[in-house]
This record gives structure tokens, sequence and C-alpha cells, in this order.
């Protein structure tokens, strides 16, 4: 059974456009993470919750936003999407920041920038 | 010098060969590693948890080396199935949920 679930899996979109990809867990996970990632390029995480806290990693282009209504659900917004924002953005969980906790990720969401 | 460090390859193993592969890391104060196994536009998913005295899990062995800063892992009697992409995880120094990812060693097994 998913546990970290996305949507859509394919995303295409204008460029400009703006977009939103979701993502919801049923692990009750403390903390959940938004990356990208480029074709055989590591993960870029772009921002996490631990909760209701946002945390912003300092490289993280002011077009992208996240939201995060309930420990359930959380969103990652795209305000004006570009060529480069075309990749796969990953959504995980980890139940806490202990030591030796794993990240949990959903299938991921593959966005398309015509 | 990158924080998190690894060969791309692709490693190209017989079936049945034992492989293993190395992964560097620069902060000394790192606590956490981790092996994640990806397949072509998948999401990654979690091989294993390396400990300090090292850990094993059927065909795969993970080592943790600190005083030089790298951990292992070995895969014997590979099958078809293990080839992927498997990506070294640390932890960022001062900082448990922030992990580091490298890009990845491309797996390859032939029949």
């Amino acid at each position: 059974d998913a546990m970290v679930i996305q949507n859509p899996r394919y995303q295409v979109t204008q460029f400009g456009k703006p977009v939103t990809l979701s993502c919801s867990q049923t692990l009750n996970h403390n903390v959940m993470y938004w990356y990208q990632q480029k074709s055989s390029q590591a993960p870029k995480l772009l921002f996490h919750y631990y909760d209701k806290d946002f945390n912003n990693e300092a490289d993280t282009p002011d077009n992208f936003q996240s939201r995060r209504p309930n420990t359930s659900f959380c969103f990652l917004d795209i305000r004006s999407p570009g060529l480069g924002d075309a990749a796969m953005y990953l959504c995980a969980t980890s139940s806490d920041y202990r030591v030796n906790q794993p990240q949990h990720f959903g299938d991921g969401t593959r966005l398309s920038i015509l | 010098r990158k924080e998190v460090e690894q060969d791309p390859g692709p490693f190209n193993v017989p079936e049945g060969a034992t492989v293993a592969f190395n992964c560097t890391y620069s902060n000394s104060a790192s606590q956490s590693f981790f092996w994640y196994r990806q397949d072509c536009r998948k999401e990654p998913k979690l091989l294993m948890s390396v400990y300090s005295s090292g850990n094993e899990d059927g065909r795969f062995t993970a080592q943790l080396n600190r005083a030089s800063q790298y951990i292992s892992l070995l895969i014997r009697d590979s099958k078809l199935s293990d080839s992927a992409t498997y990506l070294c995880v640390v932890n960022k120094r001062d900082s448990n949920y922030q992990l580091i990812w490298g890009a990845g060693t491309k797996l390859i097994i032939k029949p």
C-alpha cells in the first residue's frame, strides 16, 4: 500500500502557467520534504516542513512555494514555471529529525514545460 | 570537493558476480548514512541504513569507515534485477534532517 502519494504522476504545463503538485502521506510523519531531481543528478532539496514549521533552502528559487495545511498533505506551487523547471519532483517524509531516520518517497511527479 | 562523491559508473557486471562501490563524504560530523536504490525514472527507495559496525541484509553488505570517511556497498551473487542507480546519502554536518545525496553509481547486470 502506497504510504506517500503524489499527484499527478505526470504534469504538463505551459511556460509561465502556474502549477501545483500535491503529496499526501498515511505515515503520520512530522517531516515532509520536496526535492527536485533532474536527469542523472542527485535529488536537490527545495524545502521541508517540521510539522507546520517551514524551512526554505537558501538556493531555492522564489518561484517555488509550498503549503502544508495539515499533517497529511503538502503542496508545491510553481508560480511561473520556466523551461529549467522541467524535472522530477519528489515528496518524501520522515518521522522526525533523529539520527538514522530514513526518508520515504512518493512515486514522484514528472513535470514537463511546453 | 563535493560533499558526497560517487563514481558515476556505469559498472557493467555479469550476473552472479560480486560488485562493490564506495562513496566518500566530506563532513566528519555526519552521523546518518544510507544507501538508496533508484530505478530509471522512478523514486529513490531505501536499500539500507549504514551502521558503524557494518550491516548485512541478504546479499547486500554495507560498511562505514569513519577514519577515511567513506561508506561502501557490496552486492554478492548479483541478479539482473539489481540493475539500478545506487545513491549514497549522508546527513549534513550539524543537521539530522538535511541529507546530502550523491549523484549515484549506475550498475548494469548483464546475463
